[in-house]
């Protein structure tokens, strides 16, 4: 079982819909977790950061964690064609890296219809 | 405030040779990381330095090193290049080494 799951898509969604990205992770030692967007031929931009359980909102982006259930999400809406990319979740269990840096998982590919 | 510098962005190297890879962190920055994303195994944890000094390590082969400057520039290493070594290789940069990572365009590498 890899350490962070991350279903890879494509999700295509038409504009304007409440988009859900999701990971799973096996490591309770994992307390900061973020979400980065990666355009094609781009490096990964943080979106989100969070520490432990709860939520966590920035304009049209909210970031959930619950920790019980070892599952974060990101939540996109008003989507916009421009929203298009790979999204990527990633974990630590020391904030910004630690033994093993940030664990990252494959990246959801979405698709935002005009 | 620039972003996180890396150079070159292309590089097309033969098996066998070695390659240097360039990082320049945000202003202000003293901790940088390396990571390796291939199509297969998505990002992968290289190495990361703060204050000059290796902190951490990933599971990759003693060819990968790195090091970094009293500046918090940094640059890696890949020594007798593999085909298996290619791949975009990113940089990331955090205020500490406990903080948010933000990343450069990275370098795209290609083994023939």
């Amino acid at each position: 079982q890899k350490e962070v799951e991350q279903d890879p898509g494509p999700l295509s969604v038409p504009e304007g819909a409440i988009v859900s990205l999701n990971c799973t992770y096996s490591n309770s030692a994992f307390q900061y977790f973020m979400w980065y967007r990666q355009y094609s031929r781009k490096g990964p931009e943080l979106l989100m950061y969070t520490y432990s359980s709860g939520n966590k909102e920035d304009g049209r982006f909210t970031a959930q964690v619950d920790k019980s259930s070892k599952y974060i999400s990101l939540f996109i809406r008003d989507s916009q064609p421009s929203d298009s990319a790979t999204y990527l979740c990633a974990m630590s269990g020391l904030a910004g890296g630690g033994a093993d840096g940030l664990t990252f998982g494959k990246g959801t590919h979405l698709i935002i219809q005009p | 405030k620039a972003g996180v510098t890396q150079t070159p962005r292309y590089l097309i190297k033969t098996r066998g040779q070695q390659v240097t890879l360039s990082c320049s962190p945000i202003s202000g920055h003293r901790s940088v990381s390396w990571y390796q994303q291939t199509p297969g195994q998505g990002l992968q944890f290289l190495f990361e330095y703060f204050s000059e000094t290796q902190r951490n390590k990933g599971n990759f082969p003693g060819r990968f090193s790195g090091r970094q400057f009293s500046n918090s520039r940094s640059e890696m290493n890949v020594s007798t290049l593999e085909l298996g070594d290619s791949a975009l290789y990113l940089c990331a940069s955090s205020l500490a080494i406990r903080t948010e990572a933000f990343f450069g365009q990275g370098t795209r590498l290609t083994v023939v």
